[in-house]
């Protein structure tokens, strides 16, 4: 069956450092996958996706990027953190065939930045 | 602008008692319904889906949601809620047939169920 793992699970980290967030998927070959943020009372919001190695796609400018290294590895990173990015994140994996519509999410990372 | 609505943020019932979560959606081509659970401490879980056929779905754990295509409309019910039930809720709505990342979700409804 397949697994989705996000690390860490908690992340503090100072306004300017660097941030890595990493999340992969096992079981599938070439799937979709998603990179999503979670606000409190404000739903799901897609940051990025990708549909194979080295393709990604941005839904919203900021100060986040994202890089898909490996068929089964999707990382979310920046450069210099701002205190916006706090949030918990979410990464998601959905079949490559068009017919599997549903997403499958991991478990998160809460990122605080102060 | 294409979005989906969750009317109520915050629903505290009592055990037994029958849920009701609203969910519409501002799109009018096809669409690919869902509801995802998120109990506390956990992921986000499918619920149920909807892709075509009898409106009416079924999913786990008793629950069901009724796709009103006249109306926009997804909600999701439970005829008899327990204090398991406790949890948020979140509608989402796959818009267009082929392009499966443009998938909006709702604000989230939490459920909070007294035994």
């Amino acid at each position: 069956s397949q697994t989705i793992h996000q690390w860490p699970a908690t992340l503090v980290q100072p306004v300017g450092s660097p941030l890595s967030l990493e999340c992969t998927v096992e079981g599938t070959s070439n799937p979709n996958l998603y990179w999503y943020r979670q606000a409190a009372g404000r739903g799901l919001q897609l940051l990025f996706y990708s549909v194979g190695i080295g393709q990604i796609s941005s839904e919203v400018p900021q100060n986040l990027s994202a890089s898909r290294p490996q068929d089964r590895q999707f990382i979310l990173s920046s450069k210099k953190l701002l205190l916006s990015d706090s949030g918990f994140y979410l990464c998601a994996w959905s079949p490559a065939v068009a017919a599997y519509n549903e997403q499958f999410f991991g478990p998160g990372t809460r990122l605080t930045v102060l | 602008a294409q979005s989906v609505s969750q009317h109520n943020h915050h629903v505290i019932l009592s055990e037994a008692a029958s849920l009701e979560l609203g969910c519409n959606y501002s799109y009018g081509g096809t669409v690919n319904l869902f509801w995802y659970v998120q109990y506390p401490g956990q992921h986000l879980q499918l619920l149920l889906k909807y892709f075509s056929g009898d409106p009416l779905v079924k999913g786990i754990k008793g629950f069901e949601a009724e796709f009103i295509k006249s109306k926009f409309s997804f909600n999701l019910r439970k005829p008899s809620v327990q204090w398991s039930d406790t949890a948020e809720y979140f509608c989402a709505v796959k818009m267009g047939a082929r392009n499966n990342n443009d998938m909006r979700f709702g604000a989230g409804t939490r459920l909070t169920v007294k035994p």
